[in-house]
């Protein structure tokens, strides 16, 4: 069975930093893209962060670039986010997802206020 | 960026009546392969996304008969034959071979 777990989200203040992490089974992880995407509170969808699966590139959204690192341990078969200079904007349920939507996790909240 | 326009953004339906969603994008979704990296997710609520079709019109594993998916390039559009209670949620279309990869604002289907 295929199963995926976020965990590492929490409250943070403005500024701070916080790193997501999710563990990832029943696939073969080494040979998958994976992604971190995310939704505000109500919201739609975001795109977030895309890495290959030997770890050699990565993408982020623009609104993310300088402040968010995605990184893999293919020996662990997880995923990280981690995300620094953190806003208000950045508030939302952030999910680790498997190559082209086929799988996701059941997310993790990331609430950033004062 | 590929911009996904959805639409409707509301779509109130009758039990047992078709429904049908339209995603546009900004840009062809036709890769140097061939494939068209273009999907359906549905989302319930309090749930997480599901996909539901992937490359245009391929049904995932377990999802029912009555959903497709059709189109090319750059306007494709969701179909459910007859709905049924348990299809009450959001919709997104989603296109993953421009990057950054990108969503449709979501179409939240209802019951009448």
């Amino acid at each position: 069975e295929v199963q995926v777990v976020e965990s590492g989200g929490g409250l943070v203040q403005p500024g701070g930093s916080l790193r997501l992490c999710c563990a990832a089974s029943g696939f073969i992880f080494s040979s998958n893209w994976m992604s971190w995407v995310r939704q505000a509170p109500g919201k739609g969808l975001e795109w977030v962060a895309h890495i290959k699966p030997d770890g050699s590139e990565k993408y982020y959204v623009d609104s993310v670039k300088g402040r968010f690192i995605i990184s893999r341990d293919n020996a662990e078969n997880s995923l990280c986010l981690q995300m620094n200079s953190l806003r208000a904007e950045d508030t939302a349920v952030y999910y680790c997802m498997r190559d082209g939507g086929l799988s996701w996790g059941q997310g993790t909240l990331v609430t950033v206020s004062s | 960026d590929a911009v996904m326009t959805q639409s409707p953004l509301s779509l109130p339906v009758t039990l047992g009546q078709p429904a049908s969603i339209s995603c546009r994008s900004s840009q062809s979704l036709v890769d140097s392969d061939g494939n068209t990296y273009f999907s359906w997710f549905q989302q319930r609520p309090g749930q997480s996304p599901r996909r539901l079709i992937y490359k245009v019109s391929n049904r995932d594993s377990g999802v029912p008969d009555r959903f497709s998916g059709r189109g090319s390039g750059t306007d494709f559009t969701l179909q459910i034959s007859r709905v049924e209670a348990e299809d009450v949620g959001v919709y997104y279309c989603m296109q993953h071979i421009h990057w950054p990869h990108t969503f449709g604002q979501g179409t939240k289907l209802e019951i009448k």
